[in-house]
């Protein structure tokens, strides 16, 4: 089993839609989490940070962190075609280990 | 406004040359990695310093070398370049005290011709 699973998509919706991102992991000990956004030819940028389990919400984006289910989510609210990149998780015990990314398609 | 620059944004490089890539920080940070990101493997970690000429492999080090000679600056090395090493490579930086945080450059895609 991976380390850390990421469905790649493509994820395509329209402009206005809610989106959601999930990650799953296999090692109880991961207890930081983020996510980084990667426009087309560009460096991966980090979104979201979070510590242990529970929510963090900035703007229009939320992270959420099930440590029972090892499961991490991240929320977009009200999509725009500016949010279209591909989105990589990311956790950590002392390393940091990627997720493979999911592309994401917002449509006008 | 935090900065990691890559020398190049594109490289055209033929089999058995060797290559430097140049990273540069402009954070004062202690941490800095070289990562490689190809399709459907994503990013994967070459070589990582956490101080002046000090290194540690990563997951991925066959074929590459660095250097760390002033903190601020990390250099990928591939001795002599292949085929396979034809790919999108990402320097990242962090601080010690919050090393889960990576700031990246905007990456070098180099083929190997």
């Amino acid at each position: 089993q991976k380390e850390v699973e990421q469905d790649p998509g493509p994820l395509s919706v329209p402009e206005g839609a809610i989106v959601s991102l999930n990650c799953t992991y296999s090692n109880s000990a991961f207890q930081y989490f983020m996510w980084y956004r990667q426009y087309s030819r560009k460096g991966p940028e980090l979104l979201m940070y979070t510590y242990s389990s529970g929510n963090k919400e900035d703007g229009r984006f939320t992270a959420q962190v099930d440590k029972s289910s090892k499961y991490i989510s991240l929320f977009i609210r009200d999509s725009q075609p500016s949010d279209s990149a591909t989105y990589l998780c990311a956790m950590s015990v002392t390393a940091l280990i990627f997720g493979k990314g999911t592309t994401l398609s917002v449509s006008s | 406004d935090v900065k990691v620059t890559q020398s190049s944004r594109y490289l055209v490089k033929r089999t058995g040359e060797k290559v430097f890539l140049e990273c540069v920080q402009d954070m004062d940070h202690e941490n800095m990695f070289w990562y490689r990101q190809d399709p459907g493997l994503g990013l994967r970690l070459i070589y990582f310093s956490y101080d002046v000429k000090m290194k540690e492999k990563g997951d991925i080090p066959e074929g590459y070398s660095v250097s760390r000679e002033k903190k601020e600056r990390f250099s990928l090395i591939l001795e002599s370049a292949s085929t396979n090493q034809t790919s999108m490579y990402l320097c990242a930086s962090s601080s010690l005290k919050l090393n889960e945080k990576l700031f990246f450059g905007s990456g070098t895609q180099l083929s190997v011709l």
